[in-house]
């Protein structure tokens, strides 16, 4: 089967920084997506890595170890406006399937 | 970036009538589109794959009775909620690939997404 879990829930502060895990089983793999999705809306293209190693994108980044089959998405300098759902989502042939997704609220 | 649209963008029906909604690739051709649903604080779940000129792939525990589509054009899918109930009350949202000059692989492009409420 295919499994992707992320935390269900975390907290921040503004300002700091916060790390949000994702672990993947699955039976294929092309590469792995950041998405940011505000209540309502649908899913925004953050990240995508298909090679082992870091992504730096300004105040994002992603991180993914194939072998591990885990990534992370970091983001720095917290905003009000992160308060957000992140989902991460696996490329698999031509199919994205998506993790369970983190809903990340951001506290001045 | 590629823009998909959907319409309609919200959609309250009775019990037991069917429902309409188009996904169109507004700049860009599409053979392939993606069919999603979310419930409330919940990821999004794949439903099938639409193929323009042929049949759907549906994902595992999907009704293709239920849920029918069509990709008549290379940039229109319409997935139809037949007979709706309300537990079919969802956010759908659709999603086109096209080819990302800057990273050489196939992004995808959401649209904004239906909510559909069945009372």
């Amino acid at each position: 089967g295919q499994n992707i879990d992320q935390p269900t829930e975390m907290t921040a502060t503004e300002g700091a920084i916060v790390q949000i895990n994702c672990t993947y089983q699955t039976s294929g793999f092309n590469g792995l997506f950041w998405y940011q999705q505000h209540a309502g809306e649908a899913p925004t293209f953050l990240s995508y890595n298909v090679l082992d190693g870091l992504e730096e994108k300004g105040r994002f980044s992603s991180f993914l170890s194939r072998s591990k089959g885990y990534s992370y998405l970091l983001l720095k300098e917290l905003q009000m406006k992160d308060s957000a759902s992140y989902l991460c989502a696996v490329h698999n042939t031509d199919k994205l399937i998506f993790g369970t997704g983190t809903r990340l609220q951001v506290f001045p | 970036g590629a823009v998909v649209s959907q319409h309609p963008s919200r959609v309250i029906c009775k019990s037991g009538t069917s429902v309409k909604i188009e996904c169109r690739s507004l700049d860009f051709q599409a053979t392939t589109m993606f069919w999603y649903r979310q419930f409330p604080k919940q990821s999004l779940m794949l439903m099938a794959t639409s193929n323009e000129g042929s049949k759907a792939t549906y994902e595992q525990g999907v009704e293709k009775d239920k849920f029918l589509i069509n990709h008549a054009s290379l940039t229109l899918s319409t997935l139809t909620v037949t007979s709706a109930h309300p537990e079919d009350s969802s956010f759908y949202i659709c999603s086109a690939p096209s080819i990302s000059s800057a990273y050489s692989y196939n992004e995808q492009f959401f649209g904004p997404g239906t909510r559909l409420t069945v009372l």
